[in-house]
């Protein structure tokens, strides 16, 4: 069975960092053709897409947030670590992370199980 | 990036309606689209996978369609478990995208 479990710090208070870690089992961060993502949504809002991860170390950021985020990954341990500086109050949201897998009939990556989601709040 | 938009925001309809929801990208993701449930304080839930590839479990009078920048989710007959929001993603470019999301309301 597949899952993920996010962890981290509740509050965070402004200018801090957020360090988010997401901990899988049922499947190998080693695994080919396989990732994980982040995803978050503030209150009442829409989802929004963070970072992914690949097995070969491949990522991807958010245009808007690359400055900000740094995602990595320790295979032995199973769990990806998502890095956001600067927190702000408008980050306050659930943070969920997403396995991403490969879909070999059409040749496509797709994220398919989530984790519960973490609340993250940022205040002073 | 690109920008994925979903019509209409929210709808209303009763138990046994046929309900359409609309998903359109900015440029072409081919059939890299995917569609998600999402009740509220719950994680989202994988429906569909390359536009129209239902995932295991999920009731068959949910349908997608579409190719290229329009896209489509279908349930044909609504039920009172599919009160939810839905939301559309791309993932055939980095950064992956999602729409706003559409509310379905019974």
């Amino acid at each position: 069975q597949v899952t993920l479990k996010e962890s981290g710090p509740v509050p965070v208070k402004p200018t801090e960092t957020l360090t988010l870690t997401c901990t899988v089992s049922g499947f190998s961060l080693r695994d080919a053709q396989m990732g994980v993502g982040w995803i978050r949504q503030p209150p009442g809002k829409a989802l929004e897409w963070l970072a992914h991860i690949f097995s070969n170390d491949q990522k991807a950021y958010s245009t808007s947030l690359k400055s900000r985020l740094t995602i990595s990954k320790d295979t032995s341990k199973s769990q990806v670590v998502l890095t956001m500086t600067n927190m702000d109050p408008v980050d306050t949201a659930t943070y969920y992370c997403a396995r991403i897998t490969w879909d070999d009939d059409n040749y496509y990556y797709y994220v398919d199980v989530w984790g519960e989601g973490t609340t993250v709040t940022v205040s002073s | 990036d690109i920008q994925m938009t979903q019509s209409p925001s929210s709808l209303s309809a009763s138990v046994g309606d046929r309900v359409t929801i609309a998903c359109r990208a900015s440029q072409s993701v081919r059939r890299f689209l995917s569609w998600f449930q999402q009740k509220p304080g719950k994680a989202p839930k994988l429906l569909i996978s390359a536009s129209f590839t239902l995932q295991r479990g999920v009731p068959s009078r949910f349908a997608g369609g579409g190719s290229g920048t329009d896209f489509t989710l279908v349930i044909s007959s609504l039920q009172p478990e599919d009160s939810a929001t839905y939301y559309c993603q791309q993932t055939y470019s980095a950064p992956w995208t999602f729409g706003q999301g559409t509310k379905v309301e019974i």
